[in-house]
């Protein structure tokens, strides 16, 4: 398996913008997350998803990010309209069961201008 | 305070030294994890444990479940080694939030 896929790695929009990233989670893997890294808050839980039902949602900053996961294999995270202060470090993990361990994509860096 | 706490912050060493990188927590946990960041941004898991000890290679990962302390070794340290270590407890009760320590930036000197 190649491991947990994100696309983009690098995504420069400018404000308003609706920015789409997205996550090819490891097959077989049940749970899915997405995390934002900023230099001062760290790693941030946004959504997690269990069998592709969003269990919690939580930690999504506020309406303007929505995140899917329409099936097994794929997942979304959407922010529309795009703020500067949404520039950060977007990862995707997904483990095999909740308490397993977790892995990793590459991450999205993405910088709203 | 934190209730993931890692030291040290920061840490330059030399090549083939021994490395200790410490995380304390104030919480009850099932399981802790130790990631590995490069400077490239993705994330490794390196372990997750939630008794005594797991070894992978040239790296070692410790729990002490009483003293809610755990370690991570890294002997025969190489520049590669050079990255952000990060700790993250899973409490008790919790099936998926994770508490972060804020990570040990580690650099190892050819």
């Amino acid at each position: 398996d190649a491991g947990v896929i994100q696309s983009p790695r690098h995504e420069v929009t400018e404000m308003g913008q609706e920015v789409t990233l997205r996550c090819k989670p490891i097959s077989g893997h049940n749970s899915l997350f997405w995390y934002r890294q900023t230099m001062m808050r760290g790693l941030e839980l946004l959504i997690y998803f269990n069998n592709n039902v969003p269990i919690d949602d939580s930690g999504m900053p506020e309406d303007r990010f929505s995140a899917k996961m329409p099936n097994a294999s794929f997942s979304t995270l959407k922010i529309q309209p795009s703020e500067p202060r949404d520039s950060a470090v977007y990862f995707c993990a997904s483990t095999l069961e909740w308490n397993t361990e977790a892995f990793f994509g590459q991450g999205t860096r993405l910088t709203v201008v | 305070k934190n209730e993931v706490e890692q030291s040290p912050q920061n840490l330059t060493a030399q090549e083939g030294e021994f490395i200790t990188i410490n995380c304390s927590y104030s919480v009850g946990i099932s399981a802790l994890h130790w990631l590995q960041q490069h400077p490239g941004g993705g994330i490794v898991s390196l372990f997750m444990l939630s008794s005594g000890k797991k070894k992978h290679g040239r790296l070692i990962a410790t729990i002490n479940i009483q003293e809610k302390h755990s370690s991570l070794h890294i002997t025969a340290s190489h520049p590669r080694d050079s990255a952000v270590y990060i700790c993250a407890a899973l409490p008790l009760g919790s099936n998926y939030q994770l508490i972060w320590g804020a990570g040990t930036k580690l650099i190892i000197k050819p």
